[in-house]
C-alpha cells in the first residue's frame, strides 16, 4: 500500500507554460486536497474534494484547476505557469465525515524561471 | 488569515531536553491536530484532540487543549536529534478544511 503518491517531484517550467502534477491515492479516501507550501506561510489550500465529480475552491485558488474522475486521483494543472507559482505542493487526502488526520504525499517541488 | 499561529517560530534545544511549542487559533474548532515535517518532505500526523477533550498522550507527546483560551501545546519528552523537523497545528470543523499555522522549527543538538 502506497498511501499517497505524487509525481513528478520535481519540476521547472518556463512562465506561461502548461503542467498538470500527479496525485493518487489507494486508500479510499473520500477526501483529497492540494496545499502549497511556501517559507514562513504554512501550507494554503488550493482546491479540495469530497469524492469523485466533486471539486471546490479552496484559500488561492487562482492559476490552477482540478478534477476528481475517480476516488483514486486527483490532479492539479496549471493553467499558464507563473514565477509565483514557484512553491512546494503537496498533496494530501483522509476519510470523511470527520477527517482524524491527513495523510499526506511527499510533495513536488516547482520552479517557475 | 491562518486559523491556526504556532509559538515560537523557532527552538532550539540540546538532546535529552523537553521541547514546548504552542498554538493558537481564532474560531471554534472540533479537533485540532499536530503534524511533523522533516526537511524535505511532507508533513506526518502526530496526534489529533478533540474538543472535548484537554489532554492526551502519545509515546514522548503530550498534547493540552484549552478551549476557553483557544490554545493548545505540545510537548515532546526527552528530545532526541531525530525529533529535528518543523512543527504544525492544523485545526479542523465540521464541514470546513483543515487549516494550518505556520509552523514552529525545532533543532535538537547532539
Amino acid at each position: 500500500n502506497a498511501g499517497v503518491t505524487q509525481t513528478p517531484k520535481f519540476q521547472v517550467l518556463k512562465t506561461g507554460q502548461s503542467m498538470t502534477l500527479q496525485c493518487a491515492q489507494d486508500m479510499n479516501h473520500e477526501y483529497m486536497s492540494w496545499y502549497r507550501q511556501d517559507p514562513g506561510m504554512g501550507l494554503r489550500l488550493i482546491h479540495y474534494s469530497v469524492g469523485a465529480g466533486i471539486t471546490d475552491q479552496g484559500e488561492v485558488p487562482n492559476g490552477y484547476n482540478v478534477s476528481r474522475s475517480t476516488t483514486e486521483d486527483f490532479p492539479l494543472r496549471l493553467l499558464s505557469a507563473a514565477p509565483s507559482q514557484t512553491s512546494v505542493y503537496f498533496c494530501a487526502s483522509s476519510i470523511l465525515p470527520e477527517p482524524n488526520g491527513y495523510t499526506f504525499g511527499s510533495g513536488t517541488r516547482l520552479t517557475v524561471v | 488569515s491562518q486559523q491556526g499561529e504556532e509559538d515560537p517560530q523557532a527552538l532550539s534545544i540540546q538532546e535529552g531536553e523537553n521541547a514546548t511549542m504552542n498554538c493558537s487559533y481564532k474560531t471554534s474548532i472540533n479537533n485540532l491536530q499536530w503534524y511533523r515535517q522533516n526537511s524535505g518532505r511532507g508533513l506526518v500526523h502526530l496526534i489529533l484532540i478533540r474538543s472535548n477533550e484537554r489532554e492526551k498522550h502519545s509515546g514522548r507527546l503530550r498534547v493540552t487543549l484549552d478551549t476557553s483560551k483557544k490554545s493548545s501545546s505540545l510537548l515532546i519528552t526527552a528530545s532526541r536529534a531525530a525529533d529535528t523537523a518543523s512543527y504544525f497545528c492544523a485545526t479542523v470543523n465540521y464541514g470546513q478544511n483543515f487549516v494550518f499555522g505556520p509552523g514552529t522549527r525545532l533543532s535538537v543538538l547532539p
